[in-house]
């Protein structure tokens, strides 16, 4: 069965600075798809960035880049240059196969941009 | 914006009763799935239409159904609530055929049973 880790519950970041947050991910097929989602306090989860598991080289949208390890099944999210609007809960996620298959989603980190 | 419209946006419900949640997506978003989120957790997959049927189900009850309209709208029906369905209730839409299938969420409907 799929499983996201998201260990760190809570992370604190100067602004302007860059800050990584974690997550690894278990699963048995070969063929997959790894999501970040952001969650503001109004709830709306936004979608920031997509690695899929065949994909070469490090998925970047911006100032969001995904530091995707295959072989140690992680898929850590770096955003760089802070903003005190990037605080927010931020979601790993995976969907296994066919792209109609659910996401499964961690835990989720608190991420505090202070000024 | 994602085009994804919930409604209600809050509502609170007293345990036993029943509940319906609404959604419009975009036309085009062909798949609809509903998440519940509870308190200071990830959301979790109830369930999925794809051009009006079922076609996938998390582990809920059959307490929690659904429908899924021609027009891109769809429902969450709850029966018999009890107090650990008070949660954010996600809907979210898939854009078409092609693309990685990101999902589209609403703002949710937060739930509270009394």
């Amino acid at each position: 069965a799929q499983k996201i880790t998201q260990t760190q519950p809570g992370m604190f970041v100067q602004e302007k600075e860059a800050v990584t947050l974690d997550c690894t991910y278990d699963t048995s097929d070969p063929s997959y798809g790894l999501f970040w989602y952001k969650q503001p306090s109004s709830g709306e989860m936004i979608f920031l960035i997509y690695q899929g598991s065949y994909d070469q080289q490090n998925a970047t949208e911006g100032r969001y880049s995904l530091n995707f390890q295959k072989a140690r099944k992680s898929a850590n999210l770096v955003i760089s240059a802070s903003q005190l609007g990037d605080s927010a809960m931020y979601f790993c996620a995976m969907r296994e196969r066919a792209r109609n298959t659910p996401l499964v989603f961690g835990k989720g980190t608190r991420l505090s941009v202070i000024a | 914006e994602t085009g994804v419209t919930q409604s209600p946006t809050h509502l609170i419900k007293t345990r036993g009763q029943q509940v319906t949640l609404r959604c419009s997506s975009q036309s085009g978003h062909n798949t609809v799935s509903w998440y519940q989120q509870a308190l200071g957790q990830g959301p979790q997959f109830i369930f999925q239409y794809y051009r009006e049927e079922e076609n996938g189900r998390g582990n809920f009850p059959p307490r929690f159904s659904g429908l899924q309209f021609p027009n891109y709208s769809s429902e969450l029906n709850v029966n018999a609530l009890e107090l650990d369905d008070s949660a954010l209730y996600l809907c979210a839409s898939t854009l078409g055929d092609s693309g990685p299938g990101e999902l589209f969420f609403g703002e949710g409907s937060r739930l509270t049973v009394l």
